[in-house]
């Protein structure tokens, strides 16, 4: 089974701060993806990554960076963070290909007041 | 605009009925998947079906998939209050995104 880990569990920011929200994975998947879930709109994608070194966008990435240093870590950056990006994240790896299954972390909530 | 969109926002079932969730998509896909959301987890798979299949089962769970209309299924049969879940339908794309639904949420009454 897929493991992926997602810190923190949750996290509360001040508008205006840095937020670094970390994933890593342990079953070599190429590909990394940064999602947030808001009631109403289901699971977003905000960046995504084909492997260590890359970032993609993805629908709504206006806000957010990410960073890819190696295969088994991808971090979500918000750096002045704002109560609209108040979301729970959710971090997902998959294999290479173009029908691949995705395995979910367990989501970081993050409230910014 | 959404990518793959459930037609349903919300279901309400009783145990032991049959239940099914129907999505629309919009874009020429690879492949569809079926994925359930419990309380406070992450999302998991429970069916990919790929374009060139019409049907898969998973146990209790049947998927369909029509290409010529865009649109898939998900069937729950012998319903258990255990699969009270959000259930997401999500599609590939070329360029190895992978886009999600807004979500059914469905509720299973005793």
């Amino acid at each position: 089974e897929a493991a992926v880990t997602q810190s923190p569990r949750n996290k509360v920011a001040v508008t205006g701060g840095k937020v670094t929200l970390s994933c890593n994975q342990t079953n070599n998947h190429n590909n990394m993806y940064w999602y947030r879930q808001d009631t109403g709109h289901g699971l977003r994608l905000i960046h995504y990554s084909y492997g260590a070194g890359s970032t993609e966008k993805g629908d709504i990435p206006d806000g957010y960076k990410a960073s890819r240093p190696s295969q088994e870590n991808f971090s979500l950056i918000l750096e002045l963070a704002t109560p609209s990006q108040t979301s729970v994240y959710f971090c997902a790896s998959g294999e290479m290909g173009g029908a691949e299954t995705l395995y979910f972390g367990s989501g970081t909530r993050l409230t910014v007041l | 605009s959404q990518l793959a969109e459930e037609n349903s926002w919300a279901l309400s079932v009783h145990e032991g009925e049959s239940v099914t969730v129907n999505c629309s998509y919009k874009t020429s896909i690879t492949a569809l998947q079926w994925y359930r959301q419990k309380s406070g987890k992450g999302p998991a798979q429970l069916i990919l079906i790929r374009s060139n299949e019409r049907e898969k089962r998973n146990g209790r769970l049947r998927a369909t998939l029509d290409t010529s209309s865009q649109s898939s299924s998900l069937s729950i049969t012998a319903t258990r209050c255990e699969d009270t879940a959000v259930y997401f339908c999500a599609t590939d794309t070329n360029a190895y995104k992978v886009i999600f639904g807004k979500g059914t949420h469905l509720h299973v009454l005793p």
